[in-house]
């Protein structure tokens, strides 16, 4: 079983601050994490991913994130936010191999303060 | 290369009616899902298929149901619509092994 808890369900930050953005997660077998960002009408993207390896990963639009297994998180951030990153932006788990479903978040909507 | 589509993008239904949902991948990918999005929720796995000819129930499949013909297309049905089941609903695929869901546009449904 996995499941997904993303701490705060508004985010608002000033236009160059530091954006953190918190995903904590459940999972019986070693977990695969996303994260993806949806813009006002429009589906879901990809911003990163971890899977094996590494465990900083870096995505697009200058957003990375860090698997902690101790701490059992996946948050996301990025150093100074810009307004085109306003948006809701989702934490997921799978399973990975084998169990390629997705389990995501509630979500967090992120504001941008100019 | 379209990646994922989805037919139609608005539909208003009353309660007791049928439609069907299309979605449409031309990247060859294996594994397709179905999700509704609904106001602080996420998004909720409705049904998936891991290949053509397969379908599989996920978090929320009562009320719905699917069909993947071809490969290429994985069909989403109501068969006597409900009010809960307004939501906006996306269609993803995913490429064998890559982990990587490619979401479409979505279709926002309102049931009335």
């Amino acid at each position: 079983a996995q499941s997904v808890t993303q701490l705060g369900s508004h985010v608002s930050v000033s236009e160059g601050a530091l954006v953190l953005l918190r995903c904590n997660y459940s999972s019986s077998v070693p977990p695969y994490l996303f994260w993806y960002v949806q813009y006002p009408n429009q589906g879901l993207q990809l911003l990163l991913k971890y899977t094996t390896g590494a465990t900083l990963v870096k995505g697009i639009n200058g957003f990375e994130a860090e698997f902690k297994k101790s701490e059992t998180s996946f948050h996301l951030t990025k150093p100074s936010a810009h307004m085109s990153d306003a948006a809701e932006y989702f934490c997921a788990v799978s399973g990975g191999f084998g169990n390629e479903k997705l389990t995501f978040g509630t979500g967090t909507r992120l504001t941008i303060i100019p | 290369n379209a990646g994922v589509t989805q037919t139609p993008k608005f539909r208003v239904l009353k309660t007791g009616q049928s439609m069907t949902l299309l979605c449409a991948q031309d990247m060859n990918h294996e594994y397709m899902y179905w999700y509704r999005q609904d106001p602080g929720m996420g998004l909720r796995l409705i049904h998936y298929s891991v290949g053509e000819g397969t379908t599989a129930k996920g978090e929320v499949p009562d009320g719905y149901n699917v069909s993947r013909l071809k490969k290429q297309n994985f069909l989403l049905g109501l068969e006597s619509a409900a009010p809960s089941q307004t939501s906006v609903y996306f269609c993803a695929s995913l490429a064998d092994r890559s982990y990587e869901q490619y979401f479409g546009p979505g279709t926002r449904l309102t049931v009335t």
